[in-house]
């Protein structure tokens, strides 16, 4: 059974730092994992998918990498912003059609 | 185009009522997945539905229970409220609910029960 696990759950950084998300998987047969974002309150927002021929994959200041071998994920923010304050999930899924299996997120705060 | 509408956005309940909360999918997308998001739980996956039939279920007791009609809505009915069933209820769909598509979520219901 496919368990992820997000550590730390909280991290406040100042404005203009880089930073890194951890995500590990326990069942390194992945097919795909994804990243989001949830805004307080509110439903989630898909930011980067990897499939599991994928490495990584970039949109902006965002950066997601893949590593089956070891079971880890991370998600890279660049120069990080205030209004990237909100907590981010990872999702593995195991095959085709199966369900999402989440993490509990990491809590993020962007100091200004 | 209009995302994933959820509603009510907002309610409260008594212990051993019922309730019931819809979901419109993204237009042409016809998988609708439910998740129940607790702070002690986190994200976990209640079913999935794809033209009308439950394609996949989590691991819930039989007081949970959805429908998707024709028009690709969907509903989910909880029976019998427990104080722990409080919770916020997410709806997602994506086209045919495959890993290549994109999924999108609605800002979700937020069930309180007292």
């Amino acid at each position: 059974k496919q368990e992820v696990t997000q550590i730390p759950a909280a991290l406040s950084v100042p404005e203009g730092e880089n930073l890194v998300l951890n995500c590990s998987f326990t069942d390194s047969a992945i097919y795909n994992l994804q990243w989001f974002r949830q805004d307080p309150g509110k439903g989630l927002t898909s930011l980067l998918l990897i499939q599991s021929s994928q490495r990584e994959q970039t949109s902006g200041r965002l950066n997601a990498s893949l590593d089956k071998s070891s079971g880890r994920s991370t998600l890279y923010i660049a120069a990080s912003q205030p209004g990237d304050s909100a907590t981010y999930l990872c999702a593995a899924r195991n095959s085709g059609n199966t369900p999402l299996v989440f993490g509990k997120g990491t809590r993020l705060s962007v100091i200004a | 185009k209009a995302g994933v509408t959820q509603t009510p956005r907002y309610l409260i309940k008594t212990r051993g009522q019922q309730v019931t909360l819809s979901c419109s999918p993204i237009s042409g997308h016809r998988s609708v997945s439910w998740y129940q998001q607790t702070p002690g739980q986190g994200l976990q996956f209640l079913f999935e539905y794809f033209s009308e039939t439950q394609r996949n279920k989590g691991n819930f007791p039989g007081r949970f229970s959805g429908r998707q009609f024709s028009n690709s809505r969907s509903e989910m009915n909880v029976s019998t409220l427990e104080l722990g069933d409080s919770a916020l209820y997410l709806c997602a769909s994506s086209r045919d609910g495959s890993s290549g598509n994109t999924i999108y979520f609605g800002e979700g219901s937020w069930l309180t029960v007292v």
